[in-house]
């Protein structure tokens, strides 16, 4: 299993406050992405990260920041969560951009925010 | 743009029985195919992938043959067991981008009685 983590993994938050994700990974990889799961969506993109300090927005960015100041740490923030944010977030992690290259995933995040 | 359009579930099937999830997908380009499983409360982990046009996935007994003609990738198993129950995801990846992002469906619904 690729060396991923995530924390928390479970987090119960009220309107309005910030939210910092972690991701961790021991593989040494380039590429990492941010995803939210909800029901009826499958999986969508935040924000994702071709290298240390170097990030862009994905399909769903609005209300979400991230930070790469090493290699192996990317976090996603959530500037003042609401609502509409509950879901279980997924780190991924590839090794290469192009498109044929397996992407890891870590275990979750869980988030309700109420 | 770039799609991917799942079966919808969720699917109930017997043990020993025929599986058939169908895919089917939108791309600029020469996109890389994948499925993913989700087991329950865990990440995501790729079950298999086809990079190019006739291409045969396979993996754990599952099949998937990547289809330019009909723009498919139908996931089957031949004889499924209570243990392939989960969520599956079909997806794709252009590996013309510099983004190496993923595209998801809704993810399909399996569950499989003994």
């Amino acid at each position: 299993d690729a060396g991923i983590t995530q924390s928390p993994r479970h987090k119960v938050t009220e309107t309005g406050t910030p939210v910092t994700l972690r991701c961790h990974q021991t593989e040494n990889h380039r590429y990492m992405y941010w995803y939210r799961q909800d029901p009826g969506h499958g999986l969508r993109l935040i924000h994702y990260s071709y290298g240390v300090k170097d990030t862009d927005k994905g399909e769903v960015s609005d209300g979400y920041s991230v930070s790469r100041s090493k290699t192996e740490d990317f976090l996603l923030t959530l500037e003042s969560a609401t609502s509409s944010q509950t879901s279980v977030y997924f780190c991924a992690i590839s090794g290469s951009s192009g498109g044929q290259e397996t992407q890891y995933f870590g275990p979750g995040t869980r988030l309700l925010v109420l | 743009g770039n799609s991917v359009t799942q079966m919808e579930g969720p699917v109930t099937l017997s043990e020993e029985a025929f599986l058939t999830i169908n895919c089917t997908y939108t791309a600029t380009g020469y996109p890389s195919l994948f499925w993913y499983v989700q087991y329950p409360g865990e990440g995501l982990q790729l079950l298999l992938k086809a990079t190019k046009a006739d291409d045969k996935g396979s993996n754990k007994g599952f099949e998937a043959t990547y289809r330019k003609e009909t723009t498919s990738f139908h996931l089957e198993k031949g004889s499924v067991q209570v243990s392939d129950s989960a969520v599956y995801f079909c997806a794709l990846s252009d590996p013309g981008s510099t983004l190496g992002r993923l595209y998801f469906g809704r993810g399909t619904q399996l569950t499989v009685w003994p």
